[in-house]
């Protein structure tokens, strides 16, 4: 089946530093979904990305659709305590009749 | 909205027994679907139904897994009988449309010793 390469799998950075991280597939998606999942609960949508190229914020969080397709990426800017959690991208193909794919997650520790 | 619920939030259960997990799904979703996480496999798709119809459950671990959605409004998890290997968080998530964000639930934490 269709997988995704979610990089890096855990960081940890101090209060106030910038976080980058991505996602890769090997084939070609036509939906990007980026997720939070905080300890104890199911994971929550962030932003979600429809068109190649697309750029979109939600505050300190951006995400980009990749224009090849098989990649995105999430930033998150001054970073602070409560972004600590698992960050996972999602996709779905260019099939259009499967359902969303699931990276393996990051896992963002911020050290006050 | 309250959004997806899932009950119970925790369960602890002793090995050979019946588990039943239970979801109620967003309002106006047409799609359902059920996933176990845990730390070795991650998210894991076991089953989704399309307006209470299953249709793809190649997710499904073992025959000891069933799913069931009877109306729009409810879907169970069925684990019969269960074995610690199944310990696991339980997560049910909705979406209106297959091409469409997934909404989750808190999920259930099962253990089984």
């Amino acid at each position: 089946g269709q997988q995704l390469n979610q990089s890096p799998q855990s960081m940890f950075i101090q209060e106030g530093e910038d976080v980058s991280m991505n996602c890769t597939s090997s084939s070609i998606f036509n939906t990007w979904l980026w997720y939070k999942q905080e300890p104890g609960e199911g994971p929550v949508l962030l932003i979600a990305l429809y068109k190649a190229g697309e750029l979109t914020s939600n505050g300190r969080l951006t995400a980009q659709f990749g224009i090849t397709r098989k990649d995105s990426f999430l930033n998150i800017s001054a970073s602070i305590p409560s972004d600590v959690g698992i960050y996972f991208c999602a996709g779905q193909s260019n099939s259009g009749n499967t359902p969303l794919v699931f990276g393996k997650g990051t896992r963002l520790s911020v050290i006050a | 909205d309250a959004g997806v619920i899932q009950s119970p939030r925790h369960e602890v259960t002793e090995m050979g027994q019946e588990v039943t997990l239970r979801c109620k799904p967003i309002s106006g979703h047409d799609y359902l679907f059920w996933y176990r996480q845990t730390m070795m496999r991650g998210l894991e798709l076991l089953i989704y139904f399309n307006n209470n119809v299953p249709i793809d459950d190649s997710g499904m671990p073992e025959d000891r897994f069933s799913a069931k959605m009877p109306n729009a409004s409810f879907s169970t998890l069925k684990i019969q009988p269960s074995e610690p290997r199944d310990s696991a968080v339980y997560f049910c998530a909705s979406s209106s449309g297959l091409v469409s964000e997934q909404y989750f639930g808190p999920g259930t934490r099962l253990t089984v010793t």
